[in-house]
């Protein structure tokens, strides 16, 4: 089991571009989260999908948007870059029903230039 | 809402010695508490999860964390640090028993560092 994969590992972008990050969940699991993760901080809630529809949301801009696909696996794409957009970006897969924990990926580490 | 606070950005302890590494929370609703640890460059890992029943979990590596309802406290323990130890660890909340399907509210995190 390979686990939830995220490509690429780190990315370099400049003000004003779009970047699109990508997530594999575990086998089995059918539930993607995204968190934004700035330097010396804890990880922070983007959004989260399931069935191919944003089911929660946190506190981002709508420059933050996603998409997931009917193998489960999942995008966050972010338009208009800001240099504060730069962090790692944790995927997270999770299964359902009760007592199912979230597995994270190894992230995606964006600058902003 | 809920909360997670982190005492101590920063914690040193020396190679076998206790380690503790203190969260609390502010939950409205009867709270899910985790511990993640975080090495450099590498995502979460979860060492324990406080649910229902047991206050006292236990956890991998030999961690441990004790809920306490009335400190609003889960504090994470270690009877004797290990070099390997050494890391980023967070302590995160959320509110259903499904609790893999609920966003996670994350403290700030504490660095460990372990002397040799």
């Amino acid at each position: 089991d390979a686990g939830v994969t995220q490509s690429p590992t780190h990315l370099i972008k400049t003000r004003g571009q779009q970047v699109t990050l990508r997530c594999s969940p575990k086998s089995g699991h059918d539930t993607v989260s995204w968190y934004q993760q700035a330097l010396g901080q804890g990880p922070q809630f983007i959004f989260q999908y399931y069935e191919e529809e944003e089911r929660q949301r946190g506190n981002f801009p709508d420059r933050f948007s996603g998409h997931q696909f009917p193998n489960y696996s999942s995008e966050l794409n972010v338009n208009a870059l800001l240099l504060g957009d730069s962090a790692l970006y944790l995927c997270a897969s999770s299964g359902t029903g009760r007592d199912t924990e979230a597995f994270f990926g190894q992230g995606t580490r964006l600058t902003v230039v | 809402a809920q909360s997670v606070t982190q005492l101590g950005s920063h914690v040193s302890v020396s190679e076998g010695a206790l380690v503790l590494l203190r969260c609390n929370y502010s939950s409205s609703v009867p709270p899910y508490l985790f511990w993640y640890v975080q090495y450099p460059n590498q995502g979460l890992q979860l060492l324990l999860k406080y649910t229902t029943g047991a206050t006292l979990v236990k956890g991998i590596n030999g961690f441990e964390a004790e809920f306490k309802k009335s400190e609003t406290s889960f504090h994470l323990t270690k009877p004797s640090a290990h070099m390997s130890d050494a890391a980023e660890y967070f302590c995160a909340v959320t509110r259903e028993a499904n609790f893999g399907n609920e966003k996670l509210t994350f403290g700030t995190g504490t660095r460990l560092t372990i002397i040799p």
